[in-house]
């Protein structure tokens, strides 16, 4: 099954703690993306990847980094997780940027 | 990427037709029009897109104006699972690493 797979979907941490949240598709897809979601905010796109070792930022990339050295994944790094992220984020994937994205099914994080 | 409007909210009854308008009156001539939808707090969903003749799907029918300055979203039998926020996208494929943006989308409400 096509898919877009996210881990942890739930966390609660601390501030300060290091934290990945995993993302991988099984699509072959070269474009992958991370969005948060904020209420009255909406999605906003944190950094993109349009294929292996290509990355960059997106609108809200502060606090975050990412990396890409395989195709089908895409990991979301905290090195040092503050309160103002706590969030839900949700990875995506798609062939090419303007393509269908296919999106996981969201991580919630809350940092205390 | 030209800008959308939609209507904050509309209800639907179970098993009519539900349509969402999507206002896009600056739309260039190499934009498509997306329509995601978001389930709870579940990823975004991909429905459909279109560059300016109609589309239909298995989940969904899009009509796009003759003018392409608006467009409709039609679910045909709505059902309570299709109670989600609709989101309408306009973008132009190569537009590199634009990423899609997501405004505040319709909330539509299934309602038995």
């Amino acid at each position: 099954e096509a898919q877009v797979t996210q881990n942890p979907r739930y966390l609660i941490t601390v501030t300060g703690k290091k934290l990945t949240v995993t993302c991988s598709q099984n699509m072959n897809h070269e474009y992958m993306s991370w969005y948060r979601q904020d209420p009255g905010l909406g999605l906003r796109q944190i950094y993109y990847s349009m294929n292996v070792e290509v990355t960059d930022k997106g609108d809200v990339p502060e606090g975050y980094k990412v990396s890409r050295k395989e195709k089908r994944n895409f990991p979301l790094i905290l090195e040092s997780p503050s309160p103002n992220q706590t969030s839900l984020y949700f990875c995506a994937s798609s062939f090419r940027p303007w393509g269908e994205l296919f999106f996981g099914e969201g991580s919630r994080l809350t940092v205390l | 990427d030209a800008k959308t409007t939609q209507p904050p909210s509309m209800d639907c009854a179970e098993g009519r037709a539900a349509n969402l308008p999507c206002n896009h009156s600056t739309i260039s001539g190499n934009e498509y029009v997306y329509w995601y939808r978001q389930i709870h707090s579940q990823g975004p969903q991909y429905i459909i897109h279109g560059l300016k003749n109609n589309e239909t799907n298995e989940m969904a029918s899009l009509i796009i104006t003759e003018d392409r300055k608006s467009s409709t979203l039609i679910l045909p039998h709505a059902t309570l699972r299709d109670t989600a926020v609709y989101y309408c996208i306009v973008r132009a494929p190569a537009s590199g690493n634009t990423p899609l943006v997501f405004g505040k989308g319709t909330r539509l409400s299934v309602i038995a």
